[in-house]
């Protein structure tokens, strides 16, 4: 099983700064099924970033994601207000698996 | 637009069962894969089950395999989560979510607004 494990668990930043988000896997994601959701307070997840480096529909392109085999980023390229929630990469295994990284909290310094 | 709707929610002793349901619209309910995710209070998010698209094919994580039970009626357009021998650590907000199938990569690409499972004496 892999695991994924995301840095920092806390990062603080203000508006207009730029955020960089990491998460690490275990083993090599295939295909690079992996995936970035942003949750904000109070709410669902939603889908940001899928494949490593698309876009989900209606994403803002401050939002990219990069990487591949164990490595992978979510950049921010300048935060916006709404930007500040906890971030989760998932990665989608054999058998319909998906496994979910411990979430990185973004909040306004 | 896709809807999710989970209901079913509420406090429970250990040992015990509860079924919560998911309405889906929207979308061709048939066609997709669908999943439960879990979040227990301050913590991060956890997969629970998917039922693929023809209602047979079922995966569970290892935390609740054996005492949950997942199923789709393609008729009512529901997806429901008979849990039985509930546990303290079960205790979460409990999202219903549709998978898609983007440029060849699945992911959860709709989610529903939750529906909170407290186990407790």
């Amino acid at each position: 099983e892999i695991v994924l494990t995301q840095s920092p668990g806390t990062l603080s930043l203000s508006p207009g700064e730029r955020a960089t988000l990491s998460c690490r896997a275990s083993q090599s994601v295939r295909s690079n099924y992996l995936t970035w959701y942003q949750q904000r307070p109070g709410q669902a997840p939603r889908l940001l970033i899928y494949g490593a480096s698309n876009r989900a529909a209606g994403i803002p392109d401050r939002f990219s994601g990069s990487g591949s085999g164990t490595d992978f980023t979510l950049t921010i390229s300048r935060l916006e207000p709404e930007d500040f929630a906890v971030y989760y990469c998932q990665q989608y295994g054999s058998s319909s698996m998906y496994t979910f990284g411990q979430g990185t909290k973004l909040e306004i310094k | 637009q896709v809807q999710l709707v989970e209901s079913g929610g509420g406090v429970v002793q250990p040992g015990r069962s509860l079924r919560l349901s998911c309405a889906a619209s929207g979308f061709s309910f048939r066609s997709y894969a669908v999943h439960w995710v879990r979040q227990a209070p301050g913590k991060g998010v956890e997969w629970v089950a998917v039922v693929w698209f023809d209602g047979t094919t079922k995966y569970y994580a290892d935390s609740v395999k054996g005492r949950f039970t997942i199923s789709r009626d393609i008729s009512k357009n529901t997806l429901d989560l008979q849990m039985d021998s509930l546990r303290a650590e079960d205790t979460a907000v409990y999202y219903c979510a549709k998978e898609g199938i983007l440029g060849g990569n699945r992911c959860l690409d709709s989610w529903g607004q939750g529906t909170l499972v407290t186990v407790s004496s």
